[in-house]
């Protein structure tokens, strides 16, 4: 079955403080994203990957560094975090180079105080 | 610019009936739609898509109906279940790339017994 693997459910940290949040894929997809899901405001990609080392940004990437090392890695650096990125942050990757079936992590939802 | 509407913040429809979840775009270059559903505490995961040289995709239970006229797509269940319980997501591609997804504001259908 596959599987998108975020590395924690829940997260609090204080603001200013620098933020990790790391996503693994055993699918062998080459395109991973992030995601942010604030209720009210859907689904905002934050930053995209096509491969290995290469980083795209999204529509709302202010705030935000990625990180790809490996192809089955993608981590989300929340560089000084603020209380406006508290929110939900979903990981998805897709093999499809026109991002049909996208597969999503469970999330992880950050709480920035 | 919210090129991806679902106006509709929450529905109820009780078990057994049909559910209709509808959604709106301005993008004219959109090539395909995507529904999502997603329940809590977990990600999204892919429904159904639709070309937009197509004007239905059934898969089942569900069924996607594209009105390129109108700029609009809604979304069928039927029978509705109880386990159709969920926040689901309207999603166009444009552009080459998978990060061409935009998505809508979600819709949260609740079934009744």
């Amino acid at each position: 079955d596959v599987k998108v693997t975020q590395s924690s459910r829940y997260l609090v940290k204080r603001t200013g403080e620098k933020v990790f949040l790391e996503c693994v894929q055993d699918m062998d997809h080459e395109n991973m994203f992030w995601y942010r899901q604030d209720p009210g405001l859907g689904l905002r990609l934050i930053y995209f990957s096509y491969d290995v080392k290469m980083k795209e940004k999204g529509d709302i990437p202010e705030g935000y560094s990625v990180s790809r090392e490996k192809k089955e890695r993608f981590s989300l650096i929340l560089e000084s975090a603020s209380t406006n990125q508290t929110s939900m942050y979903l990981c998805a990757s897709t093999h499809s180079a026109r991002g049909e079936k996208l597969f999503f992590g469970s999330g992880t939802q950050l709480s920035v105080l | 610019d919210q090129q991806v509407k679902q106006n509709s913040p929450s529905l109820s429809v009780q078990e057994g009936r049909i559910s209709i979840l509808n959604c709106d775009y301005t993008n004219s270059m959109f090539d395909y739609f995507l529904w999502y559903k997603k329940y809590p505490a977990e990600g999204p995961t892919f429904l159904i898509s639709i070309s937009s040289i197509k004007d239905k995709n059934e898969d089942g239970r569900f069924t996607v109906f594209l009105n390129k006229s109108a700029k609009h797509l809604s979304l069928h269940i039927v029978p509705s279940q109880p386990g159709d319980s969920a926040v689901y997501f309207c999603a166009g591609h444009s552009g080459g790339g998978a990060d061409g997804l935009t998505f809508g504001k979600g819709t949260h259908l609740i079934i009744q017994p």
